[in-house]
């Protein structure tokens, strides 16, 4: 099983701000890696497919990068509805896996 | 529009057993993988089960191989997730979410997830 371990767990961070998270695999996925947004209460809503690709409607400021075991999602000046938790997730091989998830909490 | 609507959760005996359906609308449901994800009470995401397009490939996550079985109905436009012997411990919200075409496991729409309980 491919094991992803997302760092920070947490993240209070002020608006504007820049806030980098990053995801390891315990062995290399490619760019089979993408990244999920989820509000309390809500769902969970795709931000990057394949480590790069971002999803149609995505805010621009959400981008994200890597390959292989290591990948970072970043958030170029942050806003306050971007309070959430961050998961990375893997599609490469079964079983699929997720991060434990990072929370960014707004100063 | 992709819609995914999630129901059939509730209170259950340990032991006991249940049907989650997802009805999806908006797309082209027969050659698109879907998954199953649950998300227990105040914890992360955990990955439960997947099939492919055309549903001939079905997997599953260790944690409920041989008592779970996802399956869908073309013709209904419905994606199924059977669960036996539940236990505790399978307490959770389940999210279905559409994939790509095929094998294509991305999930790139979620619905909004059925609750399951499992108690005495």
């Amino acid at each position: 099983e491919i094991v992803l371990t997302q760092s920070p767990d947490f993240q209070s961070v002020i608006p504007k701000e820049k806030v980098t998270i990053t995801c390891r695999a315990s062995q290399s996925i490619g760019s089979s890696l993408h990244w999920y947004q989820q509000k309390p209460d809500q769902s969970p809503k795709l931000l990057i497919k394949y480590a790069s690709q971002s999803f149609s409607g995505v805010p621009s400021r959400f981008s994200g990068s890597g390959s292989g075991t290591d990948f970072t999602l970043t958030i170029n000046s942050l806003e306050a509805e971007d309070a959430a938790t961050y998961y990375c997730h893997q599609s490469s091989s079964f079983p699929l896996t997720f991060g434990g998830g990072t929370k960014v909490e707004i100063k | 529009e992709v819609q995914l609507v999630e129901s059939g959760g509730g209170l259950v005996q340990p032991g006991g057993s249940l049907r989650l359906s997802c009805a999806a609308s908006g797309f082209t449901f027969s050659n698109s993988a879907m998954s199953w994800v649950r998300q227990a009470p105040g914890k992360g995401l955990e990955w439960v089960s997947a099939i492919s397009g055309g549903g001939s490939a079905t997997n599953y996550a260790d944690s409920v191989k041989g008592r779970f079985a996802i399956s869908r109905d073309i013709s209904q436009n419905t994606l199924y997730l059977q669960i036996i012997s539940l236990r505790a411990e399978d307490t959770a919200i389940y999210y279905c979410a559409k994939g790509g075409v095929n094998y294509v496991y991305v999930s790139e729409f979620w619905g909004q997830g059925t609750l399951v309980t499992v108690s005495a």
